[in-house]
Formats: structure tokens, C-alpha cells, sequence
């Protein structure tokens, strides 16, 4: 499987908000809702932020939320804060048990 | 809650095998029917879903790595284990451990472990 679409980077002021785009094909992100987003600081493991497109775990405030249209996902970043500067990355389910994820998006908040 | 170490060697050879190991602590590898994956990410660069395996020896891998790569458990030592053979420069990453979603599907990945740099060089 090829890996998904990310942008590189985005950046954005406090206070705003902010999305990341995730494409993908008909045989992942377009044919299932199966997509999840990670945060990662770096020299850290990554978190989960959103999955099953929409679905935020406990914990994660509700300023992250996730979309879905056809075969693109969205995470968007609203009341963007200081603390909210670092890489994402989508993932999406692919079929026969295996999934695929994302190049990843270095946000900055300026 | 769960929590997840990796453990294994920091170098290996070219043309060698790698291996590490995962343990679990907190829960039972063997409870909430879920996966157990590894993921791994070259220096600088973006996530590599390597494969995954339940408790009950099941297994799945990416289709990119399946003629190198091996995952096993052993449930009384609440541990699971990656092999990868004939390394190259290009399998030089961190490798993390991570619980997959319960169910067939595994489609999120949380908690993981905080990752193991492989360095493959002579």
C-alpha cells in the first residue's frame, strides 16, 4: 500500500484554528471509517488523538476533532495553543488486516 | 493502565537478524481480545505498520515486510517479539510496540511503547 497524502507543514497564530488534510484511495480512507490521528513530540512515541474518523479518547481535549469526505480526512485544531506545536499523522485502515499511514505534518504554531 | 517496553539490541549487522522484545505491564496480553502490533519509524521520517499478533499465535504482517518478518507471544511471560531477517541500512529505525484496538480490525493504535532505536551498520 502507498502511503497516505499529508502536507508537510502548517502553521498558524494562538488562538486559531488549523486543519490537516489526510488523502487517501477508495481502498482505504474512501472505503472505510477506520482513520485515526497521532500526535508526536519529538523523541516521543506518538498518541492517539482521533479515531474512527470522529471519536476523540478520553483525555483528549475537544479542541481536536476529525472529518472525513470521501477519500480525505481532516484533523482540525481549533483555539490553537503554544503546547499544540508538533507532528501528525493519519492513519487509515486498508483492508486484509493491515493499515496505512500517513508521511505526517509538522505544525507550528507561530 | 497498560504500559509497553521494548527491549532487544541497539545494533545489528547487515545481513543479520533483529530482534526485540515487548513486555506488557499493567494488564494481561491475553484479555479485551486485543492486537499486538509493531510500528517502526526511520529517523526523520513517517510511521511503518510492521505487523500485529493475538494472543492466540494469530498473525498479520504488511505485505512490504512478510518475507523477513516474524512476530510471536509467549502469554506466560506477558511478552510479545519481533523478528526481522536480512537487515539492511534501511531497516535502521525506531521500532515501537503498541496495543492495537480490540477486535479483528486493529485500526487505532494505543497505548505505545516508548520505542527502540535500531542502528543496522557494520
Amino acid at each position: 500500500q502507498s502511503a497516505l497524502t499529508q502536507p508537510r507543514s502548517v502553521s498558524a497564530s494562538p488562538g486559531q484554528s488549523v486543519t490537516i488534510a489526510c488523502t487517501g484511495t477508495s481502498s482505504d480512507v474512501g472505503a472505510y471509517n477506520y482513520v485515526s490521528w497521532y500526535q508526536q513530540y519529538p523523541g516521543k512515541a506518538p498518541k492517539l488523538m482521533i479515531y474512527d474518523v470522529s471519536k476523540r479518547p478520553s483525555g483528549v481535549p475537544d479542541r481536536f476533532s476529525g472529518s472525513k469526505s470521501g477519500n480525505t480526512a481532516s484533523l482540525t485544531i481549533s483555539g490553537l495553543q503554544a503546547e499544540d506545536e508538533a507532528d501528525y499523522y493519519c492513519c487509515s485502515y486498508a483492508g486484509s488486516y493491515t493499515v496505512v499511514f500517513g508521511g505526517g505534518t509538522e505544525l507550528t504554531v507561530l | 493502565q497498560v504500559q509497553l517496553q521494548e527491549s532487544g539490541p541497539g545494533l545489528v549487522r547487515p545481513s543479520q537478524t533483529l530482534s526485540l522484545t515487548c513486555t506488557v505491564s499493567g494488564g494481561s496480553i491475553s484479555s479485551g481480545n486485543h492486537y499486538w502490533t509493531w510500528i517502526r519509524q526511520p529517523a526523520g521520517k513517517g510511521l511503518e505498520y510492521i505487523g500485529r499478533i493475538h494472543d492466540s499465535g494469530s498473525t498479520n504482517y504488511n505485505s512490504s515486510l512478510k518475507s523477513r518478518v516474524a512476530i510471536s507471544v509467549d502469554t506466560s511471560k506477558n511478552q510479545f517479539s519481533l523478528t526481522l531477517s536480512s537487515v539492511t541500512a534501511a531497516d535502521t529505525a525506531v521500532y515501537f510496540c503498541v496495543r492495537a484496538a480490540a477486535g479483528p480490525i486493529s485500526n487505532w493504535f494505543d497505548p505505545w511503547g516508548q520505542g527502540s532505536l535500531v542502528t543496522v551498520s557494520s
